[in-house]
């Protein structure tokens, strides 16, 4: 499958766990983004990856959330001590370097995450 | 006023008809638009980009820009019924450098 892979498809956590959703883009992609879309509302920008590097994160809540895109290994998004407001499906999405930017992102399948 | 705003619908269309989806954007700066579809429990896909001025086609799909008005729009010729979906617009903003501005979507149903 050449597609962004996330996993897992569903996470259940108990408040004050923490939760890490894996990304992997799309091969040739280098660039990453974190969507959150809470249930009845649009989804709305997190965090924008390169490898090794965070390029936009004004998306981050300022606590408990962070993201990392190493050089080996897929990106991931952790939630630190989750609250019953996380329960969200996130999304990540690619697009190809070069004129990265501007190019269309792919999203994955998502990760349905559920706070108990 | 919201970076990006679409009627949120429902949009009813009769199978075969054209369902027209509109979308209006704040920042003048914004360069990359883009439409996806998204069923309900599914992750959003990608149907058309469009980065200039006037009417892009594909297939059955056509985006229109007007940067002068701040308004994108899509047109589905010959809907079907498997085009029932929310339909979502995004924008890149000036300033961003990636980051996508997502409107709340419009909820098209496409009826037999």
């Amino acid at each position: 499958n050449a597609g962004v892979m996330q996993n897992p498809r569903h996470l259940v956590r108990r408040r004050g766990q923490e939760a890490r959703l894996r990304c992997s883009p799309m091969k040739g992609h280098s660039h990453v983004y974190w969507y959150r879309q809470l249930p009845e509302e649009g989804l709305k920008f997190m965090v924008y990856l390169q490898k090794e590097n965070i390029i936009d994160e004004s998306g981050m809540p300022k606590e408990r959330f962070s993201a990392e895109f190493p050089k080996e290994g897929p990106s991931i998004l952790r939630i630190q001590q989750v609250v019953r407001g996380d329960s969200a499906a996130y999304f990540c999405a690619s697009s190809p370097s070069g004129q990265g930017s501007n190019q269309p992102q792919h999203f994955g399948d998502g990760t349905r995450l559920s706070i108990l | 006023q919201k970076e990006v705003e679409q009627n949120s619908g429902p949009l009813s269309v009769p199978e075969g008809a054209i369902a027209s989806l509109n979308c209006t954007y704040s920042d003048r700066g914004s360069q990359s638009f883009f439409w996806y579809r998204q069923y309900s429990g599914k992750s959003p896909e990608l149907i058309m980009s469009i980065y200039s001025n006037g009417d892009k086609e594909d297939g059955r799909f056509t985006a229109q820009l007007n940067k002068a008005s701040q308004y994108v729009s899509l047109l589905i010729r010959d809907s079907q019924p498997s085009d029932s979906a929310t339909y979502l617009c995004a924008v890149k903003p000036g300033t961003s450098y990636g980051k996508l501005t997502f409107g709340q979507g419009t909820i098209l149903t496409v009826h037999p």
